[in-house]
C-alpha cells in the first residue's frame, strides 16, 4: 500500500538549531516526493520537490530509497519557520493525485 | 492574478441541511481536486477531476458530490450534512504535465 508516515505531530526548538522533520513513505515504484508548508493564516504551498534537489528557504530534503525516507532539514531555524508541514507522494496513475501524511507542526521558539 | 479561490470561507450548517462550496481556478489548469483537512490525519482526497465534464472518487468521497460543467469550477456538494463532514476543505488545481498543485485558501465547515 502507498502511505506516508510523518511520526511527529509537533516538532518544538529554539532560534538557531537546526531542524529535522522526519517523513517515510511506502511505495513500490519509483517514488516523486515533495514536501508542502502551510504558514499561519496562508494557504498550503508547495517548499520542495525531491526531483529538482534545490534548497527552499535554507530547507533541503534527500530522499533514501534505501531508507525509504524523505527527511526535511534546515541548519538554523527561524522564528518564521513555524508552520505546518506536510510531506507528499504523488500517487502511481497518471492523475498526480497525492498521499499526505498528518503533518508536523514546526514551532519554533525565540 | 487570484489563482485558486473557494467560496464560501466559512459555514456552519445543521446536520441534514445541504450546501455547495465553490471552487474557481483562473490559471487554465485541467487538474482539479478536493480535498478535507482533518486533525492528525493530513489531507485527504475527496474528488477529482481530469478535465471539463469529468469526475472521479477519491479516497474519501462518501457523502459528497461534485461537478466539473465548466473548466474552472469545481464544486463539491454535501447533500445531506453530518457532524463527520466537519473540517477544513481545500481544493488545488494543477496543470497538464506539470507536478505542483495549487491550493485554495480553505473553507472550515462546521456540522451541528
Amino acid at each position: 500500500a502507498q502511505r506516508v508516515t510523518q511520526p511527529e505531530k509537533l516538532l518544538s526548538v529554539f532560534k538557531g538549531a537546526p531542524v529535522e522533520l522526519k517523513c517515510n513513505y511506502s511505495y513500490s515504484g519509483s517514488p516523486e516526493l515533495f514536501w508542502y508548508v502551510q504558514y499561519s493564516r496562508q494557504r498550503l504551498q508547495l517548499l520542495l520537490r525531491h526531483i529538482s534537489r534545490e534548497s527552499i528557504k535554507g530547507f533541503t530534503a534527500d530522499l533514501n530509497k534505501g531508507e525509504t525516507s524523505f527527511h526535511l532539514k534546515k541548519p538554523f531555524a527561524q522564528e518564521e519557520d513555524s508552520a505546518m508541514y506536510y510531506c507528499a507522494l504523488k500517487e502511481g496513475g497518471g492523475y498526480n493525485k497525492l498521499i499526505f501524511g498528518a503533518g508536523t507542526r514546526l514551532a519554533v521558539h525565540p | 492574478n487570484a489563482g485558486v479561490t473557494q467560496t464560501p470561507k466559512f459555514r456552519v450548517l445543521k446536520t441534514g441541511q445541504s450546501m455547495t462550496l465553490l471552487c474557481a481556478q483562473d490559471m487554465n489548469h485541467e487538474y482539479m481536486y478536493w480535498y478535507r483537512q482533518d486533525p492528525g490525519m493530513g489531507l485527504r482526497l475527496i474528488h477529482y477531476s481530469v478535465g471539463e465534464g469529468t469526475t472521479a472518487k477519491g479516497e474519501v468521497p462518501d457523502g459528497y458530490n461534485v461537478s466539473r460543467l465548466k473548466k474552472q469550477n469545481f464544486l463539491l456538494g454535501l447533500e445531506s450534512a453530518a457532524p463527520s463532514q466537519t473540517s477544513v476543505y481545500f481544493c488545488a488545481s494543477r496543470g497538464q504535465g506539470r507536478d505542483i498543485q495549487y491550493f485554495g485558501a480553505g473553507t472550515r465547515l462546521s456540522v451541528l
